[in-house]
C-alpha cells in the first residue's frame, strides 16, 4: 500500500499570506490528523477528521482550519500566516475508529514564513 | 500541554551498545507509543503497549511500561549507526475526546 502522501513538500510564504496543505491518507484509512512541530513547541495535535467531519481538535486559533473530503483526502489551511507559524506540519491517518492507535505519519510539509 | 516527557533530552552511544530511553506521564492512559524520526521527516510507528501490558518486545525494540508510576522505558539493543534519530513517546489518555499526546522528543546519536 502506498504510504500517506503530502503536497507541497515546501513552502515559503510571507506574513499575511493564505496556506493550504493536502495529505492523502493510506488507503482504507479513514481517519486523519495534523499536527505542527516546531523545536521549541514540539508536536503538537491541531486537530482530526473522520468521515469529513471534525473529531478532535487542539488549542489552536481559528486561523487554522480544515476538511476531510468523501475520498479521506484531507486539506487544512492557515490564513493571515505568522512568522510563529512557520514549522513542519505534519499529517497522519489511521485505521478506522482508532486514531489514537498507530498513526501513519507522512513525510510532512516544510513551511516557511517570512 | 505536553503530557509525555521523555528522559534524557539527548544521548549518544557507541555503536554495539543499548540505548535506554525514558518516558514519564501525567494522567491515565489507554496505550503509550513511541516513534522515530529522522532529520525534520515523518514519524515512523515502532511500537505500542497496551496499559495493562508490562513489557513488549519487536526485533531490537524493548518497551516497558510501569502504569503505577507512570513511566515507560524504551530499550534498543546492539545500537546501529542507522538508530540515530530522535525518539518521540506519545501517550492515549483515557477519556473522551482523547488524542495522542506526544514528548519533546530524545535525540540520539550513535557514532560508528
Amino acid at each position: 500500500k502506498a504510504g500517506v502522501t503530502q503536497t507541497p513538500r515546501y513552502l515559503i510564504k510571507t506574513r499575511g499570506q493564505q496556506v493550504t496543505l493536502s495529505c492523502s491518507p493510506i488507503s482504507g484509512h479513514r481517519s486523519v490528523s495534523w499536527y505542527q512541530q516546531t523545536p521549541g513547541q514540539g508536536l503538537q495535535f491541531l486537530f482530526e477528521y473522520f468521515s469529513e467531519t471534525q473529531r478532535n481538535k487542539g488549542n489552536f486559533p481559528g486561523r487554522f482550519s480544515g476538511r476531510q473530503f468523501s475520498n479521506s483526502r484531507s486539506e487544512m489551511n492557515v490564513s493571515t500566516l505568522e512568522l510563529g507559524d512557520s514549522a513542519l506540519y505534519l499529517c497522519a491517518s489511521s485505521l478506522p475508529g482508532a486514531s489514537t492507535d498507530t498513526q501513519y505519519f507522512g513525510p510532512g510539509t516544510r513551511l516557511t514564513v517570512l | 500541554s505536553q503530557q509525555g516527557e521523555e528522559d534524557p533530552q539527548a544521548l549518544s552511544i557507541q555503536e554495539g551498545e543499548n540505548a535506554t530511553m525514558n518516558c514519564s506521564y501525567k494522567t491515565s492512559i489507554n496505550n503509550l507509543q513511541w516513534y522515530r524520526q529522522n532529520s525534520g521527516r515523518g514519524l515512523v510507528h515502532l511500537i505500542l503497549i497496551r496499559s495493562n501490558e508490562r513489557e513488549k518486545h519487536s526485533g531490537r525494540l524493548r518497551v516497558t511500561l510501569d502504569t503505577s508510576k507512570k513511566s515507560s522505558s524504551l530499550l534498543i539493543t546492539a545500537s546501529r549507526a542507522a538508530d540515530t534519530a530522535s525518539y518521540f513517546c506519545a501517550t492515549d489518555p483515557t477519556g473522551a475526546n482523547s488524542k495522542l499526546t506526544f514528548g519533546k522528543g530524545i535525540t540520539l546519536s550513535v557514532r560508528p
